[in-house]
């Protein structure tokens, strides 16, 4: 079983539309949460981190649901520039390699 | 400042040669990472340094790959001789200290094809 599993997409979305992903994750002593962000061809880049008690960051919203085990990002008022790659990563405690998601990819259109 | 720089970008090459690949961390960042995407598939982690020293190299696929990093700076991946199914996208990270909560920053990537 992966360590983390994400719908691969892709989500072909018009623009303004909300829209949202989720993300779960198989070992329960997984203890740090993100969402990165890839273009194509480029870095994986750090969208936000990932808190118990959920976070906002302008219209991206991050939850995490331990008893579940899944992690969700949810994007409102989408633009042309959030087409991209979002990748789901997780961290053990005392551990440093990240574990990734394949990655969700999200169109969004005109 | 600087991010996280690899060199090369692209690099071809046929089966059963040697190719180097490096890695330029942030300044300052004690932690290095190497990780790997094979196409169709996750980024997964190949190995961590923590200054000169490999605290982690469980993600290594075989001996055919050696990572170096002397002195504590830049690293480098070996791949001596590849094979085919190493054609991937190698990625370099690099964070600061020692929790589990260090955001680590990443480079474009070196794209590798064996031929």
């Amino acid at each position: 079983r992966k360590e983390v599993e994400q719908d691969p997409g892709p989500f072909n979305v018009p623009e303004g539309a909300t829209v949202a992903f989720n993300c779960t994750y198989s070992n329960s002593a997984s203890q740090s949460f993100f969402w990165y962000r890839q273009d194509c061809r480029k870095e994986p880049k750090l969208l936000m981190s990932v808190y118990s008690s959920g976070n906002e960051d302008g219209r991206f919203t991050a939850q995490l649901n331990r008893a579940s085990q899944y992690i969700s990002l949810l994007i409102r008022d989408s633009k042309l520039s959030d087409s991209a790659t979002y990748l789901c990563v997780v961290n053990r405690y005392n551990f440093n390699k990240f574990y990734f998601g394949s990655g969700t990819k999200l169109n969004v259109k005109p | 400042e600087a991010g996280v720089t690899q060199f090369p970008s692209h690099s071809v090459i046929e089966k059963g040669q040697t190719v180097t690949l490096r890695c330029d961390p942030i300044s300052g960042h004690d932690n290095l990472y190497w990780y790997r995407r094979v196409m169709g598939k996750e980024i997964k982690f190949l190995l961590h340094f923590v200054k000169e020293s490999k605290q982690d190299e469980s993600g290594m696929p075989n001996n055919r790959f050696l990572a170096e990093r002397t002195g504590g700076t830049y690293s480098t991946l070996k791949v001596q001789p590849a094979e085919l199914e190493d054609s991937g996208v190698y990625f370099c990270a690099s964070s600061q200290g020692t929790l589990s909560t260090n955001i680590q920053y990443f480079g474009a990537g070196t794209r590798l094809s064996v031929l």
